[in-house]
């Protein structure tokens, strides 16, 4: 099993500013996972993290909204950038195991923009 | 991936067996059935995967369908804690496969 944690636990921010978040995991995993879950609705990939090369992007999200950062085997950050009320979500990392059959979340950051 | 089908929500009786289904008519050969649930305010958890045999682990049962066009989860003693999303979702079973969710469905046990 993969142990994920992820900083900060939630934030209230301000329109037009930016949030780094954090996610540590307890393993060396080649791929990180970041989505974002709007209230009240399903999980969604925002992109997908490789060490030593950047991030791959799903429809829809853009590397100058979320600037994501890998720097090595255990940790990644997701920037949410220019923040305005819609990106009020939780945004979460996910790992997979090292047997490769089930993915490991984080607890989420619970965002919420003013 | 191929895109799943559940309920929107069900209800079950406290110690009653919870039957989930899914549809996932254009899996792949290659595509594995997963089940996760989000009970409130954590990340999803792990519940079960299958390719075509029925599978059963300490939480649940998973049966998939001989033409493997849906599934059902099954949790055999349903508990207030088990209120949760319960989301279905068919990937390829390789580390390169990343999970795109539906919308799930929101188990209640109700006393």
């Amino acid at each position: 099993s993969a142990v994920i944690s992820q900083k900060p636990s939630r934030d209230i921010c301000q329109r037009g500013t930016s949030l780094t978040i954090q996610c540590q995991v307890d393993s060396q995993v080649t791929m990180m996972f970041w989505y974002r879950q709007q209230p009240g609705q399903s999980l969604t990939l925002i992109a997908t993290a490789n060490q030593g090369s950047e991030a791959t992007y799903e429809s829809g999200f853009v590397i100058d909204k979320f600037p994501i950062s890998r720097p090595n085997l255990t940790f990644s950050t997701l920037t949410v950038s220019n923040m305005s009320p819609e990106d009020s979500s939780i945004y979460l990392c996910s790992v997979f195991g090292s047997a490769r059959n089930e993915q490991f979340f984080g607890p989420g950051t619970r965002l919420t923009v003013l | 991936d191929a895109k799943t089908t559940q309920p929107p929500s069900m209800d079950c009786a406290e110690g009653r067996a919870a039957n989930l289904p899914c549809n996932h008519s254009t899996i792949s050969g290659n595509e594995y059935v997963y089940w996760y649930r989000q009970i409130h305010s954590q990340g999803p958890q792990y519940i079960i995967h299958g390719l075509k045999n029925n599978e059963t682990n300490e939480m649940a049962s998973l049966i998939i369908t001989e033409d493997r066009k849906s599934s059902t989860l099954i949790l055999p003693h349903a508990t207030l804690r088990d209120t949760a999303v319960y989301y279905c979702i068919v990937s390829p079973n390789t580390n390169a496969g990343k999970s795109t969710f539906g919308d799930g469905t929101t188990l209640t046990v109700k006393p």
